[in-house]
C-alpha cells in the first residue's frame, strides 16, 4: 500500500523569505500523480500544485514549485516570497492510476511571521 | 453547483444519536469521496462512489458508518449510535471521473462534535 510521509509537523518562515516543505512516499508503481494541498482555518482543501510522475520537469505555479525526485520518492514544495496568506496546513498527497483513493500525509503547519 | 457543498457546517450531537452528513458535488462529477480528519491529523479515506456505486467500503471504520449516493449527485454519510471518537471533520470531494488528473475538489467539511 502506498504511504505518504511528511516529517515536519511544523515550519515557520519570515514574510518574503523562501521555505521548503518535505514529503516522501512509498510506492511500487511507475506512474502516479502527486499533489500539494493547502488547508487554511476555513477547512477548505485548496489544490496548490500537482505533478505527474512520468514528467521529469518539475511543476511550477507562480510562487510555488516542487522538487520531484522520482528515484528517491521525494516530492518537496518550495514557497518563494512567502506571504501572510500562505499560513495554513499543507498536505502532500499521492494518487494511483489504478486505485481509487488519494493518500495524504499527516500535514505540515506553516506559520508566516511578519 | 459551482463547488462542493457540505451540510451542516457544524453538528453537535449527543453520544448514541444518529447523524446524517450531506455532500452535494460539482454538477457532472461522477466520482465522490468521503474523508475523515481528526483534530491535527491528516485525511483518512472512508469511501468513494463512482456514479451511484461504492465499489470499496473497506475504509469505513465500523458498521455504524454507511453512505449512499442517489442520482449521481448528492451523497449522505450516516453515522449510527455516535461515539466520542467519531468527533472529527468529515470532508467530501468530487472529481470528473475516477481517473481525473486534476485532483479532487473539496468541500469545506462538516465538523462533528459528539458530547
Amino acid at each position: 500500500a502506498q504511504t505518504v510521509t511528511q516529517s515536519q509537523p511544523e515550519m515557520s518562515v519570515q514574510e518574503a523569505e523562501t521555505v521548503t516543505l518535505s514529503c516522501t512516499y512509498d510506492t511500487s508503481e511507475s506512474d502516479y500523480y502527486l499533489f500539494w494541498y493547502k488547508q487554511p482555518p476555513s477547512r477548505q482543501m485548496i489544490l496548490v500544485i500537482r505533478q505527474e510522475a512520468y514528467k521529469q520537469q518539475n511543476a511550477t505555479e507562480n510562487r510555488f514549485s516542487v522538487n520531484f525526485q522520482k528515484a528517491a520518492k521525494s516530492f518537496s514544495l518550495k514557497i518563494s516570497d512567502s506571504q501572510l496568506g500562505d499560513a495554513a496546513m499543507y498536505f502532500c498527497a499521492y494518487r494511483s492510476l489504478f486505485f481509487d483513493d488519494m493518500r495524504f500525509g499527516a500535514g505540515t503547519r506553516l506559520t508566516v511571521k511578519p | 453547483g459551482a463547488g462542493v457543498s457540505q451540510s451542516p457546517s457544524n453538528k453537535v450531537t449527543e453520544k448514541g444519536k444518529d447523524v446524517e452528513l450531506r455532500c452535494d458535488p460539482i454538477s457532472g462529477h461522477t466520482a465522490l469521496y468521503w474523508y475523515r480528519q481528526r483534530l491535527g491529523q491528516g485525511l483518512e479515506f472512508l469511501i468513494y462512489f463512482q456514479g451511484n456505486s461504492a465499489p470499496d467500503k473497506s475504509g469505513l471504520p465500523s458498521d455504524r458508518f454507511s453512505a449512499e449516493r442517489t442520482g449521481e449527485s448528492v451523497s449522505t454519510l450516516t453515522i449510527q449510535r455516535t461515539q466520542q471518537e467519531d468527533s472529527a471533520v468529515y470532508l467530501c470531494a468530487s472529481s470528473p471521473t475516477q481517473t481525473s488528473r486534476g485532483g479532487y475538489t473539496f468541500g469545506s467539511g462538516t465538523r462533528l462534535t459528539v458530547v
